[in-house]
């Protein structure tokens, strides 16, 4: 099985600021690569899909990069609606499996 | 109105079996990929299974954790799909999502529609 393996697993940033989410792979799954955010209580939702695209409703505040083993996920001018736990998931191959999560708090 | 809702969590003892229903609406079921993920309570995501869409083989695939105890199965002309949970332990407490795979144009997949989830709780 693929590991995924997210940094941090928390982190607190204010508004405005500009946070970097890294995401790394027990080996390569190329760009099948997606972000998912979920607000507490919520289902997650379909952030950005392989690598690098940037699912419609979000802002182009948020850019994903990487191929290969090591992926970001950068969210510019953090806005208070940015809360919530992020997840990377490879799409590589089954069983598809998902980053622990990284808990992002805005001051 | 595009939408996945899901059904049939509940209370069950371990040992227990429960079946897991998710309607879907608003696009063409048939031809969708689906996918249950569940989460624990205060953990992560977890992928469970995926049952393909028959023109493309409907093809069943499980997480190592479920084998031999979960079945995926769809009806497509109910517009649903199933999640058989048998065997159930306490570990398996968690919400349950059912969720469409899509491919981008190079056929890289994502999860794209999410339903709310149905909590499963095992428990003596």
């Amino acid at each position: 099985d693929i590991q995924m393996t997210q940094s941090p697993s928390s982190l607190s940033a204010s508004g405005g600021d500009s946070v970097t989410i890294t995401c790394r792979a027990s080996q390569s799954v190329s760009s099948y690569l997606n972000w998912y955010r979920q607000i507490p209580g919520k289902p997650p939702e379909l952030l950005m899909y392989a690598a690098s695209s940037l699912q419609r409703g979000f802002p182009s505040r948020f850019s994903g990069s990487g191929s290969g083993t090591d992926f970001t996920l950068t969210i510019d001018r953090l806005q208070p609606d940015d809360f919530g736990t992020y997840y990377c998931q490879q799409s590589y191959n089954t069983p598809y499996t998902f980053g622990q999560g990284t808990k992002l708090e805005i001051k | 109105e595009v939408q996945l809702v899901e059904s049939g969590g509940g209370l069950v003892k371990p040992g227990g079996s429960l079946r897991l229903s998710c309607a879907a609406s608003g696009f063409t079921f048939s031809d969708a990929w689906m996918n249950w993920v569940r989460q624990a309570p205060g953990k992560g995501l977890e992928w469970v299974g995926r049952i393909k869409a028959k023109p493309d083989g409907g093809t069943i695939d499980y997480a190592a954790p479920v084998k031999g105890r979960f079945t995926v199965s769809r009806d497509d002309s109910k517009n649903t799909l199933y999640l058989q949970m048998n065997s159930l332990k306490i570990d398996d407490t968690a919400v349950y999502y059912c969720t469409t795979e899509v491919p981008d144009n190079w056929g890289r997949f994502y999860f794209d529609l999410w339903g709310r989830g149905t909590l499963v709780t095992v428990s003596s």
